[in-house]
């Protein structure tokens, strides 16, 4: 089945520090992929997504590549805000057939001025 | 902000009791989703629903049922509560697309 493996948090880092949450999958077939953010008490928001292999999806200064070679999906942020803190879940979904969406456990990330 | 709301905002059962959870989906979408998210870890698939029909299920009882209306607003029942269903429910709508958009979600707690 499949599954998505993100890197253990939390992450501490400094104002305009360099920001990479690492993010794996396993899946059949060609899936989308998604990076998803949760700020505290909060609900899931969309950060940014890419449906085939070699697209970069971007949205507010985030990055992230999809790697079938790797299996990979990381997302990268080159300065990062205090405003930035918060949990980021990757995550995929098949094409085709139900919209079934398969989360990573999620990654805290904790910005400090 | 996605259109898709949720009510209520919180809540508090005790055990064996039933619950229902409410969702309007975002304007023109006509597939619902359901997940529940445990307190530190990603949410979990319960199901789906497309044009008033479940058209896909997780790993979740039969005491967790659905509905969808005309409008494809939805409801999430939970019955015979147990402590384990404390969590966050989150419900997600989709246009035969890629992308779901997530509601603020609904905080359930069982005592």
């Amino acid at each position: 089945g499949n599954s998505v493996t993100q890197m253990e948090g939390p992450v501490t880092l400094s104002e305009e520090a360099f920001l990479t949450i690492n993010c794996t999958y396993t899946a059949t077939g060609y899936p989308s992929l998604f990076w998803y953010v949760q700020y505290p008490g909060e609900g899931l928001q969309l950060l940014l997504k890419a449906t085939k292999a070699d697209d970069k999806g971007s949205n507010k200064g985030f990055e992230a590549t999809y790697r079938k070679e790797t299996t990979s999906f990381h997302l990268e942020k080159g300065s990062v805000q205090v405003s930035d803190s918060a949990v980021y879940f990757c995550a995929l979904k098949n094409s085709g057939g139900y919209q079934k969406v398969t989360f990573g456990t999620g990654t805290k990330l904790q910005v400090i001025p | 902000e996605t259109g898709v709301t949720q009510s209520p905002t919180h809540l508090i059962k005790t055990r064996g009791q039933q619950v229902t959870l409410r969702c309007s989906s975002q304007s023109g979408h006509n597939t619902v989703s359901w997940y529940q998210q445990a307190l530190g870890q990603g949410p979990q698939f319960i199901f789906q629903y497309y044009r008033e029909e479940e058209n896909g299920r997780g790993n979740f009882p039969p005491r967790f049922s659905g509905l969808q209306f005309p409008n494809y607003s939805s409801e999430l029942n939970v019955n015979a509560l147990e402590l384990d269903d404390s969590a966050l429910y989150l419900c997600a709508s989709s246009s035969g697309g890629e992308t779901q958009y997530f509601g603020p979600g609904t905080r359930l707690l069982v005592l």
